[in-house]
């Protein structure tokens, strides 16, 4: 169980242009979901945490109107990265919790995304 | 500030013990991940510790002390497939987790 997939799970794109990541709990309900982005031979850095039905909540540094989050159900988020640049090739990778506060929320981590942007 | 501090690289020989250190530092604190990352894969979870001690799981045991903020992760019997990236990840007063850079693991035969 605690499954979590996300698609595509490369894209190549060309600067300028948009591109959408999807994250989708299989077998349960998420109720939080994470985003994180992680370039080579770094740790990860987590972008923005999402409960579904409200905003998501980004770190300091990143642009929410550049990285649009959006967590319309209990078992999907999107990450839409627009006008791609070179600079935002990395591995974007999601996880999900679907414990209760007081529970240890085990992050259950997506495959992860290769974003390359020409 | 928060921060997670561990080694960036070790290196170990296959079938030998090798132990994974990592020291945290957070608002709160409502445990400690490990987490095994392969290269260009995502993060798959190890173990989870909040009380001090001691938790053993097959060849992989990790230990934390809360009292010196420090924990460490314990590989047995090393095979060549646990050549990863091991991360540590400190859980905040928010449930938020807080990363280290993460040891990458060198396993030679």
């Amino acid at each position: 169980g605690a499954v979590v997939s996300q698609h595509p799970s490369w894209v190549i794109c060309k600067s300028g242009t948009s591109v959408k990541i999807e994250c989708r709990s299989l077998d349960f309900q998420a109720t939080t979901m994470f985003w994180y982005r992680q370039f080579p031979k770094q740790s990860l850095m987590l972008m923005a945490t999402s409960n579904e039905g409200s905003k998501a909540t980004y770190e300091q540094g990143v642009e929410k109107d550049k990285f649009l989050i959006n967590h319309a159900s209990l078992t999907l988020s999107t990450l839409t990265v627009t006008s791609a640049h070179p600079e935002d090739s990395s591995f974007y990778i999601c996880s999900a919790t679907g414990g209760v506060a007081g529970d240890y929320n085990e992050q259950f981590f997506g495959p992860g995304t290769r974003l390359t942007v020409l | 500030g928060q921060n997670i501090d561990q080694p960036t690289e070790m290196t170990a020989t296959e079938g030998a013990i090798v132990q994974i250190n990592c020291t945290y530092q957070t608002s709160g604190f409502n445990g400690l991940f490990w987490y095994q990352q392969h290269a260009g894969e995502a993060p798959t979870f190890l173990s989870y510790n909040v009380l001090d001690g001691l938790e053993e799981k097959g060849r992989f045991s990790s230990f934390l002390s809360r009292s010196k903020g420090y924990s460490y992760l314990l590989l047995k019997e090393l095979q060549m497939k646990d050549s990863a990236s091991y991360l540590c990840a400190a859980s905040d007063s928010n449930y938020q987790l807080i990363w280290g850079a993460g040891t990458k693991l060198i396993i030679k035969p």
